[in-house]
């Protein structure tokens, strides 16, 4: 089984710069799921896809970020503009279904490293 | 305010021994608790979880053990292998939901 694909792994711009990253879940995965990880912290979620439509973005800055999985498949994360303080990992996960009352485990992709100059 | 809090950064152990990483959490409304395991470079991978009403789940090496009235939650490793040194990260779900909140990580280093 392919895992969750991620492009592209490494990313560096200057700020007010936009960005976009790429998502392919694992076939048959009807959840997407983007995080951001700030070094030194755990994984935070942005924005939760059940198949096309948001189950949850409260936590991704609507001002700046957008999200979309047209097809219920792949998915693009873009930040426009970027900011210092959006340097992070930001990581694609997918699962099974929803809900899975937390027994269906995320599969994570390895993530995009974002450096902001 | 942090939900799930990992108050040890880090932790050394000899292979062959055990590791022991701690998870406290705040409310006692969470029903899913996991661990996962994260090696630089890669995304973090599922490890072992436990639900809420469970006090213990094994599997092979690693044993999870749930104190509901501690709020607290606690990863055995026995016997460590140098391979299980990572980061690992405690997570908790909420209520059927899927959305994960991971506590800061402990970085585990097992010495041959």
């Amino acid at each position: 089984e392919a895992g969750v694909a991620q492009s592209p792994r490494y990313k560096i711009i200057e700020k007010r710069q936009s960005v976009a990253f790429w998502c392919n879940p694992i076939s048959g995965h009807a959840t997407l799921y983007w995080y951001q990880q700030i070094l030194g912290q755990g994984p935070k979620l942005l924005i939760q896809f059940q198949n096309n439509g948001v189950v949850d973005d409260s936590q991704l800055p609507k001002d700046r970020f957008s999200a979309e999985r047209l097809k219920g498949v792949d998915s693009t994360l873009k930040i426009q503009p970027a900011k210092l303080e959006d340097s992070a990992v930001y990581l694609c996960a997918s699962s099974l279904d929803w809900p899975t009352a937390g027994n269906q485990p995320q599969h994570f992709g390895d993530g995009t490293r974002l450096s902001i100059l | 305010d942090q939900q799930v809090k990992q108050n040890s950064p880090s932790l050394s152990v000899q292979e062959g021994r055990i590791s022991i990483l701690n998870c406290d959490y705040t409310n006692s409304m969470f029903d899913y608790f996991l661990w996962y395991k994260k090696y630089p470079a890669e995304g973090p991978t599922f490890l072992i979880s436990i639900s809420s009403i469970k006090d213990k789940n094994e599997d092979g090496r690693f044993t999870v053990f749930l104190n509901k009235s501690a709020k607290h939650l606690s990863l055995h490793i026995v016997p460590s292998q140098p391979g299980d040194s990572a980061v690992y990260f405690c997570a908790v779900t909420q209520g059927g939901s899927e959305k994960l909140v991971f506590g800061k990580g402990t970085k585990l280093t097992v010495n041959p």
